[in-house]
């Protein structure tokens, strides 16, 4: 079975710090997904990065970077220089590439980051 | 390209009324996905539906809730009978193909008195 882990359920820092969202997931598949989601507070949610299983390059693009490791199952994520405007829920997210019924998405239960200006 | 658009925005829905949720994918995605996010949780999903048909309703439950994505017009996701356990932001997200990224609507707010 599908599970995400972010064991960070609220991290505070002042602004221009660096932060890391932890993500780890357990899956059987060997070929699978891996997404951020952002969720301000005005509620919607806001794609940030797909990363399929076979890709374990790190992505940087301008002050966010992701770091996947399948090794230790892990897929974090950095914001570098952190903004108030940065302050959200962040979402990690799993989908198993399921042949017969497409895909749903297992999410994590969020981290809440608040950057203090 | 318009995003998903999901309406209404916000319900509010006396115990034992039906509320009926919307979602119009974005321009040429034919697979839609419904989660629901009860407040200070992750998304849970629901059901996922391609053009007339039910593909995958493992997360929906069995009693009052039901799934369309008609031929023509949009999902919907229909609540009868709700109750107060029933209040929360219901998400709908589109992909052109199956297992391509899901984009989301704003999501509707459901609050049942």
């Amino acid at each position: 079975a599908q599970k995400v882990t972010q064991a960070q359920t609220e991290i505070s820092v002042v602004e221009k710090e660096d932060v890391t969202l932890d993500c780890v997931y357990e899956t059987r598949d060997t070929t699978y997904y891996l997404f951020w989601y952002k969720q301000p507070p005005s509620g919607e949610l806001v794609f940030l990065i797909r990363r399929n299983s076979f890709d374990e390059q790190n992505e940087i693009s301008g002050r966010y970077s992701w770091n996947f490791q399948k090794s230790t199952s892990s897929f974090n994520f950095t914001i570098t220089a952190s903004q108030v405007v940065d302050s959200a829920v962040y979402f990690c997210a799993l989908s198993e590439a399921q042949s017969n019924y497409g895909q749903n998405f297992v999410f994590g239960p969020g981290t809440r980051l608040s950057v203090l200006p | 390209n318009a995003g998903v658009m999901q309406n209404p925005r916000h319900l509010v829905r006396r115990r034992g009324q039906e509320a009926r949720l919307r979602c119009s994918p974005m321009k040429g995605h034919s697979h839609v996905y419904w989660y629901r996010q009860l407040p200070e949780e992750g998304l849970k999903f629901m059901v996922y539906l391609q053009k007339e048909n039910i593909i995958d309703e493992s997360g929906m439950p069995k009693e009052r809730f039901s799934a369309e994505f008609p031929k023509e017009g949009p999902s919907i996701l229909r609540i009868q009978q709700v109750v107060r356990g029933d209040s929360a932001a219901y998400f709908c997200a589109s992909s052109p193909l199956i297992q391509e990224t899901q984009y989301f609507g704003p999501g509707t707010r459901l609050l049942v008195l």
